[in-house]
């Protein structure tokens, strides 16, 4: 079975620049996240879909981030601006359903805002 | 703000059992507990959940205690290749799954 798919997987920009992460979860996993982990930290959840509606982005910077998951099946998730604070792995994972299923997390992208 | 408390570092001979502590002293009726590794530069990786009965699959083992305030996950024989972060969080149906700092174990030869 083939895992969740994250590119690119590495990504330097200056701040204040645009930047967008594309992740596609395993085929059938209705719940989708985007997580973000900061060096030495645990990962932070940003936003959780259920097919293609949001189940919570109470974690988002809305001001600069953004996240769509259409036909609920791949998703986006864009930051406009960036700022250096933002450097950090952004993290996909996916699950059957969001009833106490394991999750598969992809590799991951790690963005450098320079 | 993290439900879990985990001690940051642990250190393992290989060979030797790990066993991994976690307090969840507020976890509710219906939050099932459960265990990922992070290997360095991947994502985590799913170990083993349970509600409260103890579990084990081909991984490790999940000890959770009667009154479930806290619970252990034992990798039985660690080996090298068992060095990762040890994330223990929380999930019920519905909620998102919220990771801590975890526990940095070193497994050594």
């Amino acid at each position: 079975e083939a895992g969740v798919a994250q590119s690119p997987r590495y990504k330097i920009i200056e701040k204040r620049q645009s930047v967008a992460f594309w992740c596609n979860p395993i085929s059938g996993h209705a719940t989708l996240y985007w997580y973000q982990q900061i060096l030495g930290q645990g990962p932070k959840l940003l936003i959780q879909f259920q097919n293609n509606g949001v189940v919570d982005d109470s974690q988002l910077p809305k001001d600069r981030f953004s996240a769509e998951r259409l036909k609920g099946v791949d998703s986006t998730l864009k930051i406009q601006p960036a700022k250096l604070e933002d450097s950090a792995v952004y993290l996909c994972a996916s699950s059957l359903r969001n009833m106490n299923t394991e999750a598969f997390f992809g590799q991951g992208t790690r963005l450098t805002v320079v | 703000d993290a439900k879990t408390t985990q001690p940051p570092s642990m250190d393992c001979a290989e060979g030797r059992a790990a066993n991994l502590p976690c307090n969840h002293s507020t976890i509710s009726g219906n939050e099932y507990v459960y265990w990922y590794r992070q290997i360095h530069s991947q994502g985590p990786q799913y170990i083993i959940h349970g509600l409260k009965n103890n579990e084990t699959n081909e991984m490790a083992s999940l000890i959770i205690t009667e009154d479930r305030k806290s619970s252990t996950l034992i990798l039985p024989h660690a080996t090298l290749r068992d060095t990762a972060v040890y994330y223990c969080t929380l999930n019920n149906a519905g909620n998102m799954l919220t990771f801590g700092g975890g526990t940095r174990l070193m497994v050594k030869p």
